[in-house]
């Protein structure tokens, strides 16, 4: 089976850089994917880390460590948008995403 | 507009009354998935399917049945629904299972009364 551990809640101000930390404990481990949901809507999808190291894209990075058992998403130059729910899965060969509990990211002004 | 679709969006029903919830996805994705999600648990795994008449359990598949007749549609059916399946309902697709984007759908909210 697998299991992932995230923080319940941060919170941050506009401006400010976030990082959500996320742990895994998983058979068969492939890979580390980070999704964003704003109340309720639709997840949609942020990065995929297959190999260790850090993946940038725009204000938005993600990084992994397999000998750790642990990534992170860091979020730069926070707006008030990015306030969401976030989302690590990790991807377990053909099957299944198995996704963290989430967090929630509250930007204040 | 490549898209994963959903029907209904939101469903008030009562304990034992079959029903279904469609997904339908445009881009030609062989993989698909259903998820519930419910306060503090995160997206959980229902049923996924690889492709056509290939379907298989994930994390909490009881009291659901899928099919995959076609490509782009995987059907979520509910036999015998119960107040405990009362969630938020997702649908998915991907090119391919084993991590990447997958895209989801907007959701079904479905009571159960």
């Amino acid at each position: 089976g697998q299991s992932l551990e995230q923080p319940s809640e941060v919170t941050a101000v506009e401006g400010a850089i976030v990082q959500i930390n996320c742990t895994y404990q998983t058979s068969g481990f492939y890979g580390l994917s980070w999704y964003q949901q704003h109340d309720g809507g639709a997840p949609t999808f942020l990065s995929y880390n297959a190999l260790d190291g850090l993946e940038e894209t725009g204000r938005f990075s993600s990084f992994l460590s397999r000998s750790d058992s642990y990534g992170y998403l860091l979020l730069q130059e926070l707006q008030m948008k990015d306030s969401a729910s976030y989302f690590c899965a990790s991807s377990g060969g053909y099957s299944t995403l198995t996704f963290g509990k989430g967090t929630m990211l509250l930007v204040s002004p | 507009e490549a898209q994963v679709t959903q029907n209904p969006r939101y469903l008030i029903t009562v304990t034992g009354k079959k029903l279904t919830v469609t997904c339908s996805q445009n881009m030609n994705h062989e993989y698909m998935s259903w998820y519930r999600q419910d306060p503090g648990l995160g997206l959980r795994q229902i049923y996924y399917s690889m492709n056509v008449e290939v379907t298989d359990k994930g994390d909490v598949p009881e009291g659901y049945k899928v099919s995959r007749k076609e490509k782009r549609n995987f059907p979520l059916i509910l036999e015998s629904p119960s107040p405990n399946q009362t969630s938020l309902y997702f649908c998915a697709s991907s090119l391919a299972s084993g991590g990447g984007e997958q895209f989801f759908g907007p959701g079904t909210r479905l009571t159960v009364l």
